[in-house]
C-alpha cells in the first residue's frame, strides 16, 4: 500500500528564506507527482504536477524536483513572502489497472508560515 | 470562469439524517472524485466516477452514497450510516487521457457537522 509522508510537519521561516519542503513515497510506481497549496478552510490549488518520466518542474518561485528511484520530491520556494504562508500537500497518483490509478495517495502535509 | 462548485459550504446534520453535497464543473472533465478530510490528516478518498453512470468506491465508502447522471454533477450523500460525518469535504475532477497525467482540480469545499 502507498504511503507518502510530508516532512516537517509545521516550519516557521523569516520572509525572504529559501525553503524546501519534502515529500517521500513508498510504491515508486506513479503516473505522476502533484504539489499543491491549501489555504485554511479553502480547496486544494495546484501548484506544479511532475510525470514520472520528468526530473523537476518550475514555475515562477516554485521549483519541485522528482527522484522516482529513491521515492522522493521536494518543493523549493525561493524568496519566500508572507503570502506563501499555507499549508502545502503532495499526492501521487500510481500505475495500476482496473481503476486503481484513479486513487491518488496524499501526504498529511507541511503547514508553512512566513514571518514579516 | 471553468471551476467546480461545491454547495452549500457549511452545512450542520441532526442525528440520523441524511444530508447531501452538492458538486458541480464546468470544465468538461470525465473522472470526478469526493474526498474527505479531518485535521491533521492527508486526504481520504469516499468515491470516485471515471464516466457517467459509472462510479466506485474509495477507501472510506461506508456510510456514504453518490450517483453520476450527468457529466458535470457528482453529489454525495452522507448517510445516517455514517457514524462520524463531521469533517471537510472536498470534490475534485480530472480529464480522462493516455497516462492519466492530468491535473487534478478541487472545489472550495463544504463544512459538514454533526449537531
Amino acid at each position: 500500500k502507498q504511503e507518502v509522508t510530508q516532512i516537517p510537519a509545521a516550519l516557521s521561516v523569516p520572509e525572504g528564506e529559501n525553503l524546501v519542503l519534502n515529500c517521500s513515497f513508498t510504491d515508486s510506481a506513479i503516473y505522476n507527482l502533484q504539489w499543491f497549496r491549501q489555504d485554511p478552510g479553502k480547496g486544494l490549488t495546484s501548484l506544479l504536477l511532475i510525470q514520472s518520466s520528468q526530473r523537476e518542474q518550475t514555475s515562477g518561485r516554485l521549483n519541485a524536483s522528482l527522484d522516482k528511484s529513491s521515492g522522493r520530491s521536494t518543493l523549493y520556494i525561493a524568496a519566500s513572502q508572507p503570502g506563501d504562508s499555507a499549508t502545502y500537500l503532495c499526492a501521487v497518483r500510481p500505475r495500476g489497472s482496473g481503476g486503481s490509478n484513479y486513487k491518488l495517495t496524499f501526504g498529511k502535509g507541511t503547514l508553512l508560515t512566513v514571518n514579516p | 470562469d471553468g471551476g467546480i462548485t461545491q454547495s452549500p459550504k457549511y452545512l450542520f446534520r441532526k442525528e440520523g439524517q441524511n444530508v447531501t453535497l452538492s458538486c458541480e464543473q464546468n470544465l468538461n472533465h470525465d473522472a470526478m472524485y469526493w474526498y474527505r478530510q479531518d485535521p491533521g490528516q492527508g486526504l481520504r478518498l469516499i468515491y470516485y466516477s471515471q464516466i457517467v453512470n459509472d462510479f466506485q468506491k474509495g477507501d472510506i465508502a461506508e456510510g456514504y452514497s453518490v450517483s453520476r447522471e450527468k457529466k458535470e454533477s457528482f453529489p454525495l450523500t452522507v448517510t445516517s450510516a455514517q457514524k462520524n460525518p463531521t469533517a471537510f469535504y472536498l470534490c475534485a475532477s480530472t480529464e480522462q487521457g493516455p497516462g492519466l497525467g492530468n491535473t487534478i482540480y478541487f472545489g472550495e469545499g463544504s463544512w459538514l457537522t454533526v449537531v
